[in-house]
């Protein structure tokens, strides 16, 4: 297993436009979380899932943000109709419930809105 | 609400000297710290935690204390070396144990 994967790595997009973002956890993992990372500050919760089931999401996630994971493996995380604000590196992360807190991230994807 | 901050934005230090970089919390109910190392474009790795029921533990070349009479908690880092440079972030287990909370971050530049 090599880690928590995240694709696309990188993403411009124009003002309004729809992105997509996936990440594929640590194969055993059954939490996976999506945090948000500006320049200079520290990851910002956003939302997680155990298995399916999305259990908690940040109230600072407006009704543009989506997350899914349909099958309790992968995760996508929509954005639409974009703004220059959700510019930011979208970080996932990955752990066995009842474990350590440790969490395992991925390289993460950076989204820029022009 | 619960908080996680840090003293430092920056810190340089000169290769082979020690460093410290400090956080504080607000959260006395916090029960679980991590220790994060972010480099430039990629993501957090993990570099040591530490539990409530302790004040200190070691790792390779790292060290953590906890102080909780005042809610403080520092990571000691031994002969710095250029690899080091990166950010350091401290995360505290949130409420009901389900999601990390990160503080701002301190940069460590070292100095060859």
């Amino acid at each position: 297993d090599t880690g928590v994967s995240q694709n696309p790595r990188h993403k411009i997009t124009k003002r309004g436009q729809n992105v997509t973002f996936r990440c594929d956890p640590i194969s055993e993992h059954n939490r996976l979380y999506w945090y948000r990372q500006t320049l200079g500050q520290g990851p910002e919760f956003l939302t997680y899932f155990q298995n399916e089931a999305q259990l908690e999401k940040s109230r600072l996630l407006s009704d543009r943000f989506s997350a899914e994971r349909p099958k309790g493996s992968f995760s996508t995380l929509e954005i639409q109709r974009t703004e220059q604000g959700d510019s930011a590196m979208y970080l996932c992360a990955s752990r066995l419930a009842g474990n350590t807190g440790e969490l395992f991230f991925g390289e993460g994807s950076r989204l820029t809105v022009l | 609400g619960e908080s996680v901050g840090l003293h430092l934005p920056t810190l340089s230090v000169q290769e082979g000297d020690n460093s410290i970089i400090n956080c504080a919390y607000s959260n006395s109910a916090s029960d679980y710290f991590i220790w994060y190392k972010q480099e430039s474009g990629k993501g957090p790795q993990f570099i040591i935690d530490i539990r409530s029921n302790m004040d200190k533990r070691q790792g390779q070349r790292v060290t953590v204390l906890l102080n909780k009479t005042v809610k403080h908690l520092s990571l000691q880092i031994a002969a710095t070396q250029p690899g080091d440079s990166a950010v350091y972030f401290c995360a505290e287990l949130g409420e009901y144990g389900n999601k990390l909370v990160f503080g701002a971050g301190t940069i460590l530049r070292v100095k060859s």
